[in-house]
């Protein structure tokens, strides 16, 4: 089946540690994108890539990388740096232009 | 700074009813306008899209776009509990990402 698989689905990180949530998908699409969502928030953007070996920041890049080394995949790292880890991680994929994105089943990150 | 605007809710509607969700947006060159419907602790789910003023129609649901207006509704006629939800809208211009508004959670009493 075609669609875009996360995982972990639930996630545990202790403090000070780097912990990375895995994205893949097999659509062909071009573009790939990374939300946070926190509870009773919409999603806010972390970081998109248009393309492979490119990405953009969001509004919200600090303490996160990326990496796009391949057209199926979108790993997203969450570092240290990042001061309040806890929420609902959702990796989304689409055609590049004007189309919708789809979503994965999200990763819920709790700090422990 | 791109935003989307949207009553937070909760909209309370019968069963049966319209319910009626709106959505303002501040970027002009927004070229792509959508609608998902999340339901608590799962991913969002695509309902529409609409690029051009005007409505759009796809069974029980109605989108609505006023570009001059920087407006996009959605109408969801015959309203269901199964329809009770977050509705999250969702604008787009070429090569960039969606930005989304902080939803609006409908709930469809029987």
């Amino acid at each position: 089946d075609g669609g875009i698989t996360q995982s972990p689905k639930y996630l545990f990180r202790k403090e000070g540690q780097n912990v990375t949530l895995s994205c893949e998908q097999n659509l062909n699409h071009d573009a790939m994108y990374w939300y946070r969502q926190d509870p009773g928030q919409g999603l806010r953007l972390i970081y998109y890539s248009q393309i492979v070996n490119d990405f953009q920041k969001g509004d919200i890049a600090e303490g996160y990388s990326v990496s796009r080394e391949k057209k199926e995949s979108f790993p997203l790292t969450v570092t240290s740096a990042q001061k309040n880890p806890t929420a609902f991680y959702l990796c989304a994929s689409s055609l590049t232009g004007r189309t919708e994105a789809f979503f994965g089943q999200g990763t819920r990150l709790t700090v422990v | 700074q791109k935003e989307v605007e949207q009553n937070s809710g909760p909209l309370s509607v019968p069963e049966g009813a319209i319910a009626s969700l709106n959505c303002t947006y501040s970027d002009r060159g927004s070229q792509s306008f959508f609608w998902y419907r999340q339901y608590s602790g799962k991913s969002p789910e695509l309902i529409m899209f609409i690029y051009s003023n005007g409505d759009k129609e796809d069974g029980r649901f109605t989108a609505q776009l006023n570009k001059a207006s920087q407006y996009v509704s959605l109408l969801i006629r015959d309203s269901q509990p199964s329809d009770s939800a977050t509705y999250l809208c969702a604008v787009k211009q070429a090569g960039t990402a969606l930005i989304f508004g902080k939803g609006t959670t409908l709930s469809v009493s029987s």
